[in-house]
């Protein structure tokens, strides 16, 4: 059974960094195909793509957010480590990790088959 | 960066209604194409993927279609649960959403 699951702050202060993990079970980011990527969503607004890591620990960026963002992988905690610096209020949303599978994957693109429950944080002082 | 811009932004539909909301992609992406629902307060559930594939699980009266730049999903007949929104994706861009509401 594939699960995953977010964790971290609820609430983080403007300039503060955010460190988000996402604990999964039931596959391995050593999987060749495998990735996990992290996606946000601002409350009553439409998702958008943060950051992927591949199997090989290829990383990828949102283009717009790609100074502050940081994703990393411990493959022996199966976790996905996430961080973003100098928050701001704009940065509340929903942040949800997702698994790609392999037969959702290549070159041509990819696709998300389980997500997380998703972590609310609010970005306030 | 590839846009997608879906159309209607809002639906109002009746149960058993057929129901169609369409995905344009500002350039060519063949047929790699996904289409989510999400609930309040939920993740979203991926639905169809390269345009016209079944994901397991996903009952059969939803359908995937298009390829190049336009795209559609259809409900064949709507029910209770499928209210709710759906976005596409391609990648690591998604739409801005469809909210399905009943009429």
């Amino acid at each position: 059974q594939v699960t995953l699951r977010e964790s971290g702050p609820a609430l983080v202060k403007p300039t503060q960094t955010l460190t988000l993990t996402c604990t999964f079970s039931g596959f391995s980011l050593s999987t060749s195909g495998m990735c996990v990527s992290w996606i946000r969503q601002p409350p009553g607004k439409a998702l958008e793509w943060l950051a992927r890591i591949d199997w090989d620990d290829d990383k990828y960026y949102s283009t717009s957010l790609k100074t502050r963002l940081t994703i990393s992988k411990d493959t022996s905690k199966n976790q996905v480590v996430l961080t973003m610096t100098n928050m701001d209020p704009v940065d509340t949303a929903t942040y949800y990790c997702a698994r790609i599978h392999p037969r959702l994957y290549d070159s041509s693109g990819y696709y998300y088959d389980y997500w997380g429950q998703g972590t609310l944080v609010t970005v306030s002082s | 960066d590839i846009q997608m811009t879906q159309s209607p932004s809002t639906l109002s539909a009746s149960v058993g209604d057929r129901v169609t909301i369409t995905c344009r992609a500002s350039q060519s992406i063949s047929s790699w194409l996904a289409w989510y629902q999400q609930k309040p307060g939920k993740a979203p559930k991926l639905l169809i993927y390269k345009a016209s594939s079944l994901e397991s699980g996903v009952p059969s009266r939803f359908s995937g279609s298009g390829s190049g730049t336009e795209f559609t999903l259809t409900i064949s007949s709507l029910q209770p649960d499928d209210f709710a929104t759906y976005y596409c994706q391609q990648s690591w861009t998604f739409g801005q959403g469809t909210k399905v509401e009943i009429k």
